[in-house]
């Protein structure tokens, strides 16, 4: 079992629509990113979150320890916004802090 | 700053061949790493170090072979080219140790060995 879990594989939305994607993690961190891929292929970080709630633009990132979940929700999705968006954490007490990484979730948003 | 950057963008070798692909970084941070990214998987971390002269074994090390000797330069050495090791490349850095700050990568390195 993967250390890290997306949902959904792959989605795909019209221009306008609030978008959710989720992150469930078994291990336990000390951290949590958000990555955003474009089709180019290059990375770029969105989001690193301990607690709570954080807020960028559009993006919001939120984060429940107990439940050992995250999630990532877009407003007002727009064409621009498609890319691979990857969940990684940084497993507590791991070598160097290192970063685990799910295997992302391939958005697609339509005009 | 110029961030990450990754030399070349493109390669393709022959079995047995050996490379480099070069990383370097300007924001002056200590950590830094190489992942390749497959089809399918996720990021997965081949080495890293945590500062010059200083590098470590990641979860995919075989077949690659990393040195630090300045704080900028990350180069990764493909001492036997294989057809798994076709795959894209990733350099990343960070300001601190490892996933506890926010990561920066480079924009990768697309490698086909035949």
């Amino acid at each position: 079992k993967n250390e890290v879990e997306q949902s959904p594989q792959n989605l795909t939305a019209q221009e306008g629509e609030f978008i959710t994607i989720n992150c469930s993690y078994s291990v336990g961190i000390s951290a949590l990113h958000w990555l955003q891929q474009h089709p180019g292929g290059g990375i770029v970080s969105l989001f690193m979150l301990s607690s709570g709630k954080k807020k960028h633009g559009r993006l919001i990132a939120t984060i429940n320890i107990q439940e050992k979940h995250s999630s990532l929700h877009i407003t007002a999705s727009h064409p621009r916004d498609s890319a691979v968006y990857i969940c990684a954490v940084t497993n507590y007490g791991g070598s160097q802090g290192n970063l685990i990484f799910g295997k992302g979730t391939k958005l697609s948003v339509k005009p | 700053n110029a961030g990450v950057t990754q030399t070349p963008k493109f390669q393709v070798l022959k079995t047995g061949q050996s490379m480099t692909l070069q990383c370097a970084q300007d924001m002056n941070h200590e950590y830094m790493s190489w992942y390749r990214q497959d089809p399918g998987m996720g990021l997965r971390l081949i080495h890293y170090s945590v500062g010059a002269g200083i590098t470590d074994q990641g979860e995919v090390p075989n077949g690659y072979n990393v040195s630090r000797s300045t704080t900028e330069d990350f180069p990764l050495r493909l001492l036997s080219a294989a057809p798994s090791q076709t795959s894209v490349y990733f350099c990343a850095s960070s300001i601190g140790r490892g996933g506890h700050d926010e990561q920066f990568f480079g924009p990768g390195t697309r490698l086909t060995v035949l």
